[in-house]
């Protein structure tokens, strides 16, 4: 089946690095996707990897997968105030376009 | 247009009633999928439309639930009899067939009292 994991809540210091994980069950994905919501807003895609790469590096942003073990994560560097928001993984299972996303992580910046 | 519009953006109903939330989707996109995002949970698949194919339903909770999607573009979701378990913030989204993931539209926040 499918199901994706994430933990709640992130908190960290401006300048840090933040690191959201996630897990899935669909050994089937074929691309896990990134997105973030603000305050009020859709949501926003952030990036994606697809499931034969195992790195994708975007300015910021570091996408780190390990198939093996069903684990996506995202690291942001030099993490601002303004990157605080909810941060969900997403997957697209290789039947079809639906994408499950997980619950969410809250990423909140302290100046 | 240029991104994914949806209407309202908020809308208080009396429960019982019936709702239409519509969904205008980027110019080009022949798919079109409706999310429901409560509070703490993760996003709820609804239903997702692709070109002419039958819609996928799977995801909707009820037969009170209903979506069509008209001449392949605009959308709408409607909820008859509406109960206070369908506030939540309905989302919208669009995408061409591929990888590239989906673009979201801002959302209509339901509240049924």
């Amino acid at each position: 089946g499918e199901d994706v994991e994430q933990s709640l809540f992130l908190s960290v210091r401006e300048g840090d690095s933040s690191v959201i994980n996630c897990t899935y069950t669909d050994s089937s994905s074929t691309y896990l996707y990134w997105y973030k919501q603000e305050p009020g807003a859709g949501l926003q895609l952030l990036t994606y990897i697809f499931s034969n790469m195992d790195m994708k590096q975007d300015q910021r942003l570091t996408v780190l997968l390990n198939k093996k073990d069903k684990h996506l994560s995202l690291r942001i560097a030099d993490t601002q105030t303004g990157d605080s928001a909810i941060y969900f993984c997403a997957e697209r299972v290789e039947y079809g376009n639906k994408l499950v996303f997980g619950a969410g992580t809250i990423l909140r910046v302290k100046s | 247009g240029a991104g994914v519009s949806q209407s309202p953006s908020n809308k208080v109903t009396e429960k019982g009633k019936d709702v239409e939330l519509r969904c205008d989707p980027i110019s080009g996109h022949t798919a079109l999928y409706w999310y429901r995002q409560s509070l703490g949970q993760g996003l709820e698949f609804l239903i997702y439309f692709q070109g002419n194919s039958a819609p996928d339903k799977s995801g909707l909770p009820s037969d009170r639930f209903s979506a069509e999607r008209t001449g392949g573009s605009v959308s709408t979701l409607t909820i008859q009899r509406t109960q206070q378990e369908d506030s939540a913030v309905y989302l919208c989204a669009s995408s061409l067939v591929g990888f590239n993931g989906y673009t979201f539209g801002s959302g209509t926040r339901l509240t049924v009292v």
